[in-house]
């Protein structure tokens, strides 16, 4: 079954760090790039971060540069996002998603979502 | 960064009636257009990527239309299974963004 099943959500407390892990299930994992997306409660979807297929790119957004880190673990299909001195706006659903390709070139929208895991940020 | 406006913002709906949802972009995207749904308790699921082609699996009642700045989500005679939030998303230029969603909800 093709899926991704994100996990590592959780309470903490402003100025502190939490490690979101996303496994991939079904497919060639180390043939996509990887993204991470979150969405604040009520509020629309936040594309914050990328990592392509062999780990050695990344972006992050200006909202979270120098705070999270992506990475990835091909052998173990895995995708992470390290959060930092996280902040009560960093509080939100994080999913993680896959960016297609035609075995040339990215195509950048995001055709598999995982379920996301809740990440709250609070005193 | 391109503003994905979303129209109307909720719109009501009886099972086996027509939906028409907008999305207008503040800069041209020729047809780097996405639209995704997104039901309760679930993430998004791609339904049309390239403005009008459907995703694996996507339904025929689901199409999509436009160029440029002005897109539509059609939903051609709506299922239960089938309210839910739409969400386009621009893949023209970086970053990335999305529109902030039209709810359809059952009248």
């Amino acid at each position: 079954q093709v899926q991704l099943e994100e996990s590592g959500g959780g309470l903490v407390k402003p100025g502190g760090s939490l490690r979101l892990s996303c496994e991939a299930s079904g497919f060639s994992f180390s043939d996509y790039y990887m993204s991470w997306i979150r969405q604040a409660p009520g509020k629309g979807l936040e594309f914050i971060s990328y990592i392509n297929d062999g780990g050695n790119v990344k972006w992050h957004a200006d909202s979270v540069r120098g705070r999270f880190t992506i990475s990835r673990d091909n052998a173990k299909k895995s995708l992470f996002l390290q959060m930092d001195n996280l902040s009560a706006e960093d509080t939100a659903i994080y999913y993680c998603a896959r960016v297609p390709n035609d075995g040339n070139y990215v195509i950048w929208h995001f055709d598999l979502w995982g379920r996301g895991t809740l990440a709250r940020v609070s005193a | 960064e391109i503003l994905m406006t979303q129209s109307p913002a909720t719109l009501s709906v009886s099972p086996g009636e027509r939906a028409t949802l907008s999305c207008r972009a503040s800069q041209s995207l020729n047809t780097s257009l996405a639209w995704h749904q997104q039901k309760p308790g679930h993430g998004p699921r791609l339904l049309i990527y390239g403005a009008s082609t459907r995703a694996t699996g996507i339904p025929t009642r689901f199409s999509g239309t436009g160029s440029g700045t002005e897109f539509t989500l059609t939903i051609s005679s709506l299922l239960s299974e089938d309210f839910a939030v739409y969400y386009c998303q621009q893949y023209n230029k970086w970053p990335l963004t999305f529109g902030g969603g039209t709810t359809v909800e059952i009248k």
